[in-house]
């Protein structure tokens, strides 16, 4: 079975600091996502990776950055986390095959006070 | 642009009845992929089926029903004599062929009483 890893199911942070949040997939995908669920508005893509070291900007980046060193980890990283970023957080990951479904993992809930 | 609405923000029902989940999707391509998900109180979102736009075929797994009609851009979701199990978060999404995003709608969320 395919497993995502989140590194934390609940964070809790300042305003202010520097957020590490990290993924893992077990299953050598080339694919990985970050998504932000917040209600009434479903899950909204902040960045995705098709590659190690390579990424793309999705629909909500402003405010994040991610990394991909390793063909298995996808780093999303809040720059200064502000109370706006408060949300679960969920990270994904596919195969570049064309009828992919994505995996996600547990999700993490962050809280910036 | 892609777009997916899920016009049922919760809907709740008692157990054994159905529950259709409405799926309304816009998207220029003539190629895509539609995706149903599941999200139960755990979090995790769980995969339950994907259709190409190609094929119109209605789907039955268990319990589970779907039904896809490209006259009306739609791809609702029954869930037939629904159990406590049912209650979650169900995300439709769009993804069409050239790119990796998947677009997904804002979730109906289900409560199934005993």
């Amino acid at each position: 079975d395919v497993k995502v890893t989140q590194s934390s199911r609940y964070l809790v942070k300042r305003t202010g600091e520097k957020v590490f949040l990290e993924c893992v997939q077990d299953m050598d995908h080339e694919n990985m996502f970050w998504y932000r669920q917040d209600p009434g508005l479903g899950l909204r893509l902040i960045y995705f990776s098709y590659d190690v070291k390579m990424k793309e900007k999705g629909d909500i980046p402003e405010g994040y950055s991610v990394s991909r060193e390793k063909k298995e980890r996808f780093s999303l990283i809040l720059e200064s986390a502000s109370t706006n970023q408060t949300s679960m957080y969920l990270c994904a990951s596919a195969t570049g095959d064309i009828l992919y479904e994505q995996y996600f993992g547990p999700g993490t809930r962050l809280t910036v006070t | 642009a892609q777009k997916v609405t899920q016009a049922q923000t919760e809907i709740s029902v008692v157990e054994k009845e159905d529950v259709t989940l409405d799926c309304v999707y816009e998207t220029r391509d003539t190629t895509y992929y539609l995706f149903w998900y599941k999200q139960p109180p755990s979090g995790e979102l769980v995969f339950l089926i994907r259709r190409n736009s190609f094929d119109e075929q209605n789907e039955i797994s268990g319990r589970y029903s779907w039904n896809f009609q490209k006259s009306t851009s739609s791809f609702n979701f029954t869930i037939t004599a629904s159990q406590v199990v049912d209650s979650a978060v169900y995300f439709c999404a769009l993804r069409v062929v050239i790119g990796y995003k998947l677009s997904f709608g804002a979730g109906t969320t289900v409560t199934v009483r005993a």
